[in-house]
């Protein structure tokens, strides 16, 4: 049964702040790799994809892929209370990439 | 304007009370999939379709049937609905292009069965 492990939070920052929020999966060839972020009774909203190893950025986002640690976190800099919502990790596996295994997400607050 | 939607948005029904979640996108893409999100659990996929007439099992189909006769569709039926399917669902699309495969969500239906 692949997995996707988050710490389900809360994680609280004060706004300004970077928050780093992580993943780790159990699939080594697993491939694709995305952020979500989910507010409260919403649906999931992608904010970043990962393919190769290394950071993607994305305005204030940045995704960092470690495929030899099966690892991938986002950092949001400068943190705004409008960012408080629960972020999603998902990956893809090959041969099957259009099946999303979800982790169950972590919470973050930005207090203001 | 891109989207996903899905109908109804708020369900309330009885057990054994076949029901059916309708959901459409306008992006042409191939892949279309249904997830169910349970406090503690996650999102889970029920059944998903990579294109026309072609569907498969996620990681929880028990009690669920869909169908894709149009590549615009993707309905989730529940022909004997019970209170354990009591739940907030999305469907989702996405493309086969550049290889990305990227996911986009509908809003969500709050399905309720007493």
């Amino acid at each position: 049964q692949k997995e996707v492990e988050q710490n389900s939070g809360p994680l609280s920052v004060p706004e300004g702040a970077i928050a780093s929020l992580n993943c780790t999966y159990s699939d080594r060839v697993s491939q694709s790799f995305f952020w979500y972020r989910q507010y409260s009774g919403k649906s999931p909203e992608l904010i970043m994809s990962i393919y190769s190893n290394g950071d993607k950025e994305d305005g204030r986002f940045t995704a960092q892929l470690n495929k030899a640690s099966q690892y991938v976190s986002l950092l949001i800099r400068d943190s705004q209370p409008s960012d408080s919502a629960t972020y999603l990790c998902a990956v893809t596996a090959p041969g099957s990439n259009y099946k999303l295994t979800f982790g169950k997400g972590t919470l973050l607050t930005v207090n203001p | 304007e891109a989207q996903v939607t899905q109908n109804p948005r708020y369900l309330i029904t009885v057990t054994g009370k076949k029901l059916t979640v309708t959901c459409s996108q306008n992006m042409n893409h191939e892949y279309m999939s249904w997830y169910r999100q349970d406090p503690g659990l996650g999102l889970r996929q029920i059944y998903y379709s990579m294109n026309v007439e072609v569907t498969d099992k996620g990681d929880v189909p028990e009690g669920y049937k869909v169908s894709r006769k149009e590549k615009r569709n993707f309905p989730l039926i529940l022909e004997s609905p019970s209170p354990n399917q009591t739940s907030l669902y999305f469907c989702a699309s996405s493309s086969r292009r550049d290889y990305k495969y990227e996911q986009y969500f509908g809003p969500g239906t709050r399905l309720t069965v007493t």
